[in-house]
């Protein structure tokens, strides 16, 4: 079954314990990204990658980092959590982004730093 | 001004009523267009892709106006089970290199019985 996979699904964490999300994709896609989700604000990009080894800043990439050392996988890294990184935080992946190229999003991982 | 703005609703329509929403994006250099649907804490799923002639899928109807620099969802025919928030997406630019997507907040859709 074609999928992006996250986990952990839901996380509570402490500020300042560096954590990492992890997100799979097994459609051999090149295009993958990380979103946050919150009220008001929408889905916003936070990073995405073209390729293996090529990784571009999104619209909120503060606080984040990220890498492709390999195709179907693009873990986000949050060094140094703190509570304004509370969020719904989801991974997708696709083809490209052009208007063919449906991004398909995996279930997300609800991220609480307390 | 947003790159891409909706107007976020709630709108609240009867089963079987026709209901149609815009979204407006920013930067007349987009190149990509498309409608997503998401239910209530899932994740986003595409709902159609927009074409420059405008395209339709069943009760979906999509069109883009460049001029005005707006792209529309018509749903005909209204069911329950379109109740969901719609999320307008546009790729901002066409640069190779440049591919970030920019969504819309979503506008709030439900259905009535």
């Amino acid at each position: 079954e074609a999928q992006v996979t996250q986990n952990p699904r839901y996380l509570i964490t402490v500020t300042g314990k560096k954590l990492t999300v992890t997100c799979s994709q097994n459609m051999n896609h090149e295009y993958m990204s990380w979103y946050r989700q919150d009220p008001g604000l929408g889905l916003r990009q936070i990073y995405y990658s073209m390729n293996v080894e090529v990784t571009d800043k999104g619209d909120v990439p503060e606080g984040y980092k990220v890498s492709r050392k390999e195709k179907r996988n693009f873990p986000l890294i949050l060094e140094s959590p703190s509570p304004n990184q509370t969020s719904l935080y989801f991974c997708a992946s696709s083809l490209g982004t052009g208007e063919t190229h449906e991004q398909y999003f995996g279930p997300g991982t609800r991220l609480t730093v307390t | 001004r947003k790159e891409v703005e909706q107007d976020p609703g709630p709108f609240n329509v009867p089963e079987g009523a026709t209901v149609a929403f815009n979204c407006t994006y920013s930067n007349s250099a987009s190149q990509s267009f498309f409608w997503y649907r998401q239910d209530c804490r899932k994740e986003p799923k595409l709902l159609m892709s927009v074409y420059s002639s405008g395209n339709e899928d069943g009760r979906f109807t999509a069109q883009l106006n460049r001029a005005s620099q707006y792209i529309s969802l018509l749903i005909r025919d209204s069911k329950l089970s379109d109740s969901a928030t719609y999320l307008c997406v546009v790729n901002p630019t066409y640069n190779f290199g440049n591919e970030k997507l920019t969504f819309g907040t979503g506008t709030r859709l439900t259905i009535i019985p």
